[in-house]
């Protein structure tokens, strides 16, 4: 099956612990993204891949990191300066070039205690 | 990208047509119109999408006014499990492939 996905579902952390959310697509897409929604709210852009090896900042990048060193993973880490990283993430894939639509994984909900 | 209004929530009777409107009255000649839905938890939808033709897919139904200024999405034959955020997104392709989700309209379905 071709898709976008994401792990765990559910992950739990102590305050001060980066950690890193998984995002892996088998769709041969070039461009990938991370979002964060936060409740009764939209997504808001944290990081965007065109290509492997490139990545830009979304609009809020602050306290977050990513690498793109394969085509098919695009993982996140969100670190301890991120003041409220409580939140749902989504991870999306498009094919870069053409007006590209946007895919999504399931998600991730992250809860810092 | 062009900024998108519409309804925070709508009710619809299952088996109807739920029709969601969207307004886009800055969209410029190159912005796609996009539908994406969002059931609880889970990770957005792609629905359908267009720049100024009609556009149908098994899905759905989207309307664009001449004019581009606004668009309508259809569900025909609408059921329980259409009970979600629907959001009505416009976008270039010079944006850094970027998709800008605002708060959608929240469409329930009601038996």
């Amino acid at each position: 099956d071709g898709g976008i996905t994401q792990s765990p579902k559910y992950l739990f952390r102590k305050e001060g612990q980066n950690v890193t959310l998984s995002c892996e697509q088998n769709l041969n897409h070039d461009a990938m993204y991370w979002y964060r929604q936060d409740p009764g709210q939209g997504l808001r852009l944290i990081y965007y891949s065109q290509i492997v090896n490139d990545f830009q900042k979304g609009d809020i990048a602050e306290g977050y990191s990513v690498s793109r060193e394969k085509k098919e993973s695009f993982p996140l880490t969100v670190t301890s300066a991120q003041k409220n990283p409580t939140a749902f993430y989504l991870c999306a894939s498009s094919i870069r070039g053409a007006v590209d639509t946007q895919y999504f994984g399931p998600g991730t909900r992250l809860t810092v205690l | 990208d062009a900024k998108t209004t519409q309804p925070t929530s709508m009710d619809c009777a299952e088996g109807r047509a739920a029709n969601l409107p969207c307004n886009h009255s800055t969209i410029s000649g190159n912005e796609y119109v996009y539908w994406y839905r969002q059931i609880h938890s889970q990770g957005p939808q792609y629905i359908i999408h267009g720049l100024k033709n009609n556009e149908t897919n098994e899905m759905a139904s989207l309307i664009i006014t001449e004019d581009r200024k606004s668009s309508t999405l259809i569900l025909p034959h609408a059921t329980l499990r259409d009970t979600a955020v629907y959001y009505c997104i416009v976008r270039t392709r010079n944006t850094g492939n970027q998709f800008y989700f605002g708060t959608g309209t929240s469409l329930t379905v009601i038996p």
